[in-house]
């Protein structure tokens, strides 16, 4: 079975600073990894997904097949950062059932 | 992009009775949704999935006998919580997946809470 590690519940950083939220996963196969975001009082939404290679709000995320790792970074972050985020995996040909991680509160402080 | 309801957005409810939850997709037809339960700050769980036209799929400690699931059509799929008890109580997120996109989007929730 898959399952998906944030080691972190609360990441606190200050305007500007760099930010990294860690991901650390355990599937047998070739998993896609996602990472969500859901700022206040607003619902779950996808930032960004490993396959896009892409760049969503200043966000990246590589995985790292041999550190089994999808962690999230922003060189800058600001205050409009703070939110919840969770990794999820997503096993391969699974129609997108997603596992999550526990999730990470991301504050940055002005 | 696309969007998911749930309705309704908050539910309280007396121990022993039955509560209906509808999520629906707005502007896409969903052959697969999902059935989310969120604790107190805890992560989202699988707790099924839900397939158009056929039983839905249970994850492993999930009673389907409680949480009954019904996907009667592209854009709906329904979670009864039956019999509900304090224990139930909880935030329920669907999601439906949108197949032109191969994107899972996510509905608002609905805050359950038996008394």
């Amino acid at each position: 079975a898959q399952r998906v590690t944030q080691p972190e519940k609360l990441l606190s950083v200050f305007k500007g600073a760099p930010v990294e939220l860690k991901c650390n996963y355990s599937y047998s196969g070739s998993p896609e990894l996602f990472w969500y975001v859901q700022y206040s009082r607003q619902r779950l939404q996808l930032l960004l997904r490993h396959i896009s290679r892409e760049s969503i709000k200043g966000f990246t995320a590589d995985l790292n097949k041999g550190e089994t790792s999808f962690h999230l970074k922003k060189p800058f972050a600001q205050e409009e950062d703070s939110a919840m985020y969770y990794c999820a995996l997503s096993p391969n040909n699974a129609g997108n059932m997603l596992t999550f991680g526990g999730g990470t509160r991301l504050m940055v402080k002005p | 992009g696309a969007v998911v309801s749930q309705h309704p957005s908050r539910v309280i409810c007396k121990s022993g009775t039955s509560v209906k939850i509808e999520c629906r997709s707005l502007d896409f037809q969903a052959t697969t949704m999902f059935w989310y339960r969120q604790f107190p700050k805890q992560s989202l769980m699988l707790m099924a999935t839900s397939n158009e036209g056929s039983k839905a799929t249970y994850e492993q400690g999930v009673e389907k006998d409680k949480f009954l699931i019904n996907h009667a059509s592209l854009t709906l799929s329904t979670l009864t919580v039956t019999s509900a008890h304090p224990e139930d109580s909880s935030f329920y997120i669907c999601s439906a997946r949108d197949p032109g996109k191969n994107e899972q989007f996510f509905g608002p929730g609905t805050r359950l809470t038996v008394l």
